[in-house]
């Protein structure tokens, strides 16, 4: 079984302070991450994924990912807030072992806002 | 290269009529999957493809909902006899073959039954 969590549904910053959007997972095997996001009216793209290897991980737009496994956590992070971050980000996982599931499993979703 | 395109991409309908939703998947992705997204709501599994064979259908939430894909290119997403809360953004994705590629997503089709 797999799951995933965002504990928040909405995450506001100031544009230029650090930010971070919030992810757990549940997985009885080894835990491909991923994380995406989605601007309105649009659909899914892709930003980073964690696979193996070192547990930071560098995506697209200056994001980057910290895979904990003792937590199996998988937050997103930014060292600073751009406007036009504002979107939806998912978080999601699928377990990768032999006999793994190849549907991956998505959060709910968490709203970044960004004030000017 | 072109993304995953998705067709129509707005649909309204009255309660009671089939809809088909079209998706053109990326050339040479094998992996091809289905969701629906409701308002403000995360993605809901619909059903999975590889190659032009179904492993998982279990998202499917009930016998009116349908699809199937030709070879390894166009999906389409079958919902008969709509009803009211089939109104959603219905989402298609595709992936490389490999366990750990990401999905690639079209813009999705948004669906309103009336």
């Amino acid at each position: 079984a797999q799951s995933v969590a965002q504990p928040e549904d909405q995450v506001n910053v100031a544009e230029g302070n650090p930010l971070t959007v919030k992810c757990t997972y549940s997985v009885s095997g080894n835990p491909y991450l991923f994380w995406y996001v989605q601007y309105p009216n649009r659909g899914l793209q892709f930003l980073l994924k964690y696979i193996t290897g070192d547990n930071l991980v560098k995506g697209s737009y200056g994001f980057e990912a910290e895979f904990n496994k003792s937590q199996t956590s998988f937050h997103l992070k930014k060292p600073s807030a751009l406007v036009s971050d504002s979107a939806l980000y998912f978080c999601a996982v699928r377990d990768g072992s032999s006999g793994g599931s190849y549907i991956p499993t998505f959060g709910r979703g968490t709203s970044l806002i960004v004030h000017p | 290269g072109a993304g995953v395109s998705q067709s129509p991409s707005n649909k309204v309908t009255e309660k009671g009529k089939d809809v088909e939703l079209r998706c053109d998947p990326i050339s040479g992705h094998t992996a091809l999957y289905w969701y629906r997204q409701r308002l403000g709501q995360g993605l809901e599994f619909l059903i999975y493809f590889q190659g032009n064979s179904a492993p998982d259908k279990s998202g499917l939430p009930s016998d009116r909902f349908s699809a199937e894909r030709t070879g390894e290119s166009v999906s389409t997403l079958t919902i008969q006899r709509t009803q009211q809360e089939d109104s959603a953004v219905y989402l298609c994705a595709s992936s490389a073959v490999g366990t750990y590629n990401e999905q690639f997503f079209g813009p999705g089709t948004r669906l309103t039954v009336l």
